[in-house]
């Protein structure tokens, strides 16, 4: 079946600290790949997506790369900052638009000046 | 880009009464649109999908008497909590996917207490 395993949080950096939160992934299909992000008391916003091996997706210094062969789309930033304090889910989707979304447990990221 | 929108953002109820979410494709259509519930410090639970035109979709273990759903056209989908109880209190959050751009836009959420 689908699912997603994601890094346990919380995670506490420093601000300018570089971000990996891990995320690793099991689909029956060719899934698409996406990181959401959750700002308190907020609904939840595309961060970044990727469609197919090897694609990069990147959104505002984040990167995540769909890595095939390790099941992965971990994802990254080389300098956080406090505003970047939220929570992050790694999600698939089994078939594009219209399909059930399999999300992460979610990592909770908090950036101390 | 596509906004999905929800109506409203926090409700406080009595127990025992039912409290009607809506949610929106504002600019854009959706055939499908799905329900989700998150209890604090978890991930989104799918609750259901909804179908335009059709009956829902419900996960297994969701009351479909007690969480009732209508797409009543291609950009509404309501989820009605009907006779709430203090363990429904939640944060409900419906995805809507757009076509061209082939990613699920969520509404911001609508946070429920029930007294």
């Amino acid at each position: 079946g689908n699912s997603v395993t994601q890094m346990e949080g919380p995670v506490t950096l420093s601000e300018e600290a570089f971000l990996t939160i891990n995320c690793t992934y099991t689909a029956t299909g060719y899934p698409s790949l996406f990181w959401y992000v959750q700002y308190p008391g907020e609904g939840l916003q595309l961060l970044l997506k990727a469609t197919k091996a090897d694609d990069k997706g990147s959104n505002k210094g984040f990167e995540a790369t769909y890595r095939k062969e390790t099941t992965s789309f971990h994802l990254e930033k080389g300098s956080v900052q406090v505003s970047d304090s939220a929570v992050y889910f790694c999600a698939l989707s089994d078939s594009g638009t219209g399909n059930q979304f399999y999300f992460g447990t979610g990592t909770s990221l908090t950036v101390i000046p | 880009g596509a906004v999905v929108s929800q109506h409203p953002s926090r409700v406080i109820c009595k127990s025992g009464t039912s409290v009607k979410i809506e949610c929106r494709s504002l600019d854009f259509q959706a055939t499908t649109m799905f329900w989700y519930r998150q209890f604090p410090k978890q991930s989104l639970m799918l609750m259901a999908t909804s179908n335009e035109g059709s009956k829902a979709t419900y996960e297994q273990g969701v009351e479909k008497d007690k969480f009732l759903i209508n797409h009543a056209s291609l950009t509404l989908s309501t989820l009605t909590v009907t006779s709430a109880h203090p363990e429904d209190s939640s944060f409900y959050i419906c995805s809507a996917p757009h076509a061209k751009s082939e990613t699920q836009y969520f509404g911001p959420g609508t946070r429920l207490l029930v007294l």
